[in-house]
């Protein structure tokens, strides 16, 4: 099967500026999930949808970003405007059931704020 | 504010010899404990897992050891290889949770 995917794997954009992230996840993988990694920190969640549904966004920084999973396939990101802490790795996982066992990550879009 | 720790950024050892990374936690509802690995521009990708009530798990080359007391757990890879040079995470979660809390990583790098 193919595995989740991210795009742009790269994106360097001027500080107030928008970026939308896309995830696709495994086909039939209800669960998605947005983690953020800044240089050199932890791995952050962000959140987590079931389907189309939001199921958690405790993590979600602030209200420049928003997620969306249309219709329960694929997921955006979306930072408006961007400030230059947002600069890291963005990664999506997504997985069968719910719960921490099964994830699949993606392989991260690399976001820069300059 | 950061539940799990790994003090140690980075580890060098040769290879054929063991390679230990530790992680510390200090939520005391965690009870599940995940490593993971990651090589260069891909995700981290699940390696091996243990739950509280076990304080030892292993599948193959690769032990994790738990400490409840002490909120420690170590990750052993023995024989260590080449191919083993990446970064491991750490990660934990609470029954019922959907989400996981990370270390920073620890990057392995093995001589050969």
């Amino acid at each position: 099967e193919a595995g989740v995917t991210q795009f742009p794997s790269h994106s360097v954009i001027e500080k107030g500026q928008t970026v939308t992230l896309r995830c696709d996840p495994i086909s039939g993988h209800d669960n998605l999930y947005w983690y953020r990694r800044v240089m050199g920190k932890e791995i952050k969640f962000l959140l987590h949808f079931v389907k189309e549904s939001k199921q958690d966004e405790s993590g979600m920084p602030n209200n420049r970003f928003l997620a969306e999973r249309t219709g329960g396939t694929y997921s955006t990101l979306k930072v408006q405007p961007a400030e230059l802490e947002d600069s890291g790795v963005y990664f999506c996982a997504s997985s069968r059931v719910g719960g921490v066992w099964g994830y699949t990550f993606g392989s991260g879009t690399r976001l820069t704020v300059v | 504010d950061q539940q799990v720790k790994q003090n140690s950024p980075s580890l060098s050892v040769q290879e054929g010899r063991i390679s230990i990374l530790n992680c510390d936690y200090t939520n005391s509802m965690f009870d599940y404990f995940l490593w993971y690995k990651k090589y260069p521009a891909e995700g981290p990708t699940f390696l091996i897992s243990i739950s509280s009530i076990k304080d030892k798990n292993e599948d193959g080359r690769f032990t994790v050891f738990l400490n409840k007391s002490a909120k420690h757990l170590s990750l052993h890879i023995v024989p260590s290889q080449p191919g083993d040079s990446a970064v491991y995470f750490c990660a934990a979660s609470e029954t019922g949770a959907n989400n996981l809390f990370f270390g920073t990583g620890t990057r392995l790098t093995v001589i050969p």
